[in-house]
């Protein structure tokens, strides 16, 4: 398997623009978790979903945060607008029951 | 609410060492306990994963305890070389709810 893929790599966008995250997770995972991670705050939990269903979304900052999982291989992360302090690196992970999770590559965002 | 605490936040020893990080929660009713490793700019690395029920796991040179009552767990790295050197980063989650909730780390150095 490939892993758990995350596209883009890297975006930079100005604020007050859409922004997309998109993530494949594991083939056969029935969890998938939304993370941000910032020097000051560390790694958080935005979002978690158990077979395509939004399980536990405490962690969204606000509501400019959505997310969606409308198949079990594909998730979306949406920031509209955006605001120079959303820009962190949002890691997706996948996990089978809730057991060892098995995270991506990370999307690094820098909101001018 | 649960809180994950790592001592020490950076650490560097020379290579062949044996080494001791440490992880304290405060909440003992945890559902499992996972371990990972984070390369500079990079996504998170699954290392060992302890259930509730066990009190160890060993992965090669690495050995993780996990000692509920006392909410504490410790990785052990045998031999230590100078590819271990990364951040290595500690996560729970408690009983009822599959939201992991992660230390801030402890950001390791091995010295060639």
């Amino acid at each position: 398997d490939a892993g758990v893929i995350q596209s883009p790599r890297h975006e930079v966008t100005e604020m007050g623009q859409e922004v997309t995250l998109r993530c494949k997770p594991i083939s056969g995972h029935d969890y998938l978790f939304w993370y941000r991670q910032t020097m000051m705050r560390g790694l958080e939990l935005l979002i978690y979903f158990n077979n395509n269903v939004p399980i536990d979304d405490s962690g969204m900052p606000e509501d400019r945060f959505s997310a969606k999982m409308p198949n079990a291989s594909f998730s979306t992360l949406k920031i509209q607008p955006s605001e120079p302090r959303d820009s962190a690196v949002y890691f997706c992970a996948s996990s089978l029951r809730a057991h060892e999770q098995y995270f991506g590559p990370g999307t690094r965002l820098t909101v001018t | 609410k649960q809180e994950v605490t790592q001592i020490p936040a950076a650490l560097s020893v020379p290579e062949g060492e044996n080494l001791v990080l440490n992880c304290s929660f405060t909440d003992s009713a945890i559902y499992n306990l996972q371990w990972f490793r984070q390369d500079p700019g990079k996504g998170l690395t699954s290392l060992l994963l302890i259930q509730s029920s066990q009190r160890e796991q060993t992965s090669g040179r690495l050995n993780a305890s996990l000692d509920k009552s006392s909410g504490r767990s410790t990785l052990y790295i045998a031999a230590s070389q100078p590819g271990d050197s990364a951040t290595y980063l500690c996560a729970v989650t408690t009983s009822g709810t599959y939201k992991y909730i992660f230390g801030t780390g402890t950001r390791l150095k091995v010295l060639a």
